[in-house]
């Protein structure tokens, strides 16, 4: 499966932007490009997905590069709200091998907002 | 509010007991997708139903299982529990299981087996 890799953790000031960084070196063609968050106490909760162009909504924006190797979550203000583990994950178009869509979660990065 | 319901909440019960979670997903959604989170192993995926079948199965143990209903909610069997088996489970459907399917979540149900 293709992985992804995530710092650890990163911080923020309230009202700021946050720029989130996955590596997925090994990206296939066909592998959409999906972020989930998790807040305290809570189940994941889908933020973003892309496939090769950058992605808007009214949660987040996705950038993705070039090469499809790397991809950035953008915040465009961060709120205390916003604290949470923030996943980046591959999906393969028609699902991994045995795996029929399932997500696979790695660490994250747990992202912490200061007021 | 993703629209998945989970119930219990909360569950309590002993070693060696027998439990089941249910799910409803959201309203259209075929694929039903159960995940538990512990502390040292994350979120990882037990098994998958769409439309009433099993799909895929991850890191479900032999002591737990699971079904989807003509309905389509779905139900996770837990049994002869330890101490170990204590975690958050969620479910989460989607319409469809392809790479470009959105997963929503329901609130979880933490399980404590004392």
């Amino acid at each position: 499966d293709a992985k992804t890799t995530q710092p650890n953790s990163m911080e923020s000031n309230e009202e700021e932007p946050v720029h989130l960084p996955c590596n997925h070196s090994t990206i296939s063609g066909t592998d959409y490009i999906h972020w989930y968050r998790q807040l305290p106490s809570q189940g994941p909760e889908y933020v973003i997905h892309g496939l090769t162009s950058n992605v808007n909504n009214r949660m987040a924006s996705l950038a993705i590069a070039e090469d499809r190797k790397s991809s950035t979550l953008i915040l465009h203000r961060a709120t205390l709200r916003d604290a949470a583990v923030y996943y980046c994950i591959l999906r393969a178009f028609g699902g991994y091998g045995g795996s029929q869509g399932n997500l696979i979660f790695g660490k994250g990065t747990k992202l912490s907002v200061k007021p | 509010d993703s629209g998945v319901t989970q119930t219990p909440k909360h569950l309590i019960t002993a070693t060696g007991q027998r439990v089941t979670l249910r799910c409803s997903p959201r309203s259209g959604d075929l694929s039903v997708y159960w995940y538990q989170q512990s502390l040292d192993q994350g979120l990882q995926f037990l098994i998958q139903y769409y439309n009433g079948e099993e799909r895929a199965k991850g890191n479900i143990l032999e002591r737990f299982s699971a079904q989807q209903f003509p309905d389509l909610h779905s139900e996770l069997n837990l049994s002869s529990l330890e101490l170990g088996d204590s975690a958050l489970y969620f479910c989460a459907s989607s319409v469809g299981q392809g790479g470009g399917d959105t997963q929503y979540f329901g609130p979880g149900t933490r399980l404590t087996v004392l």
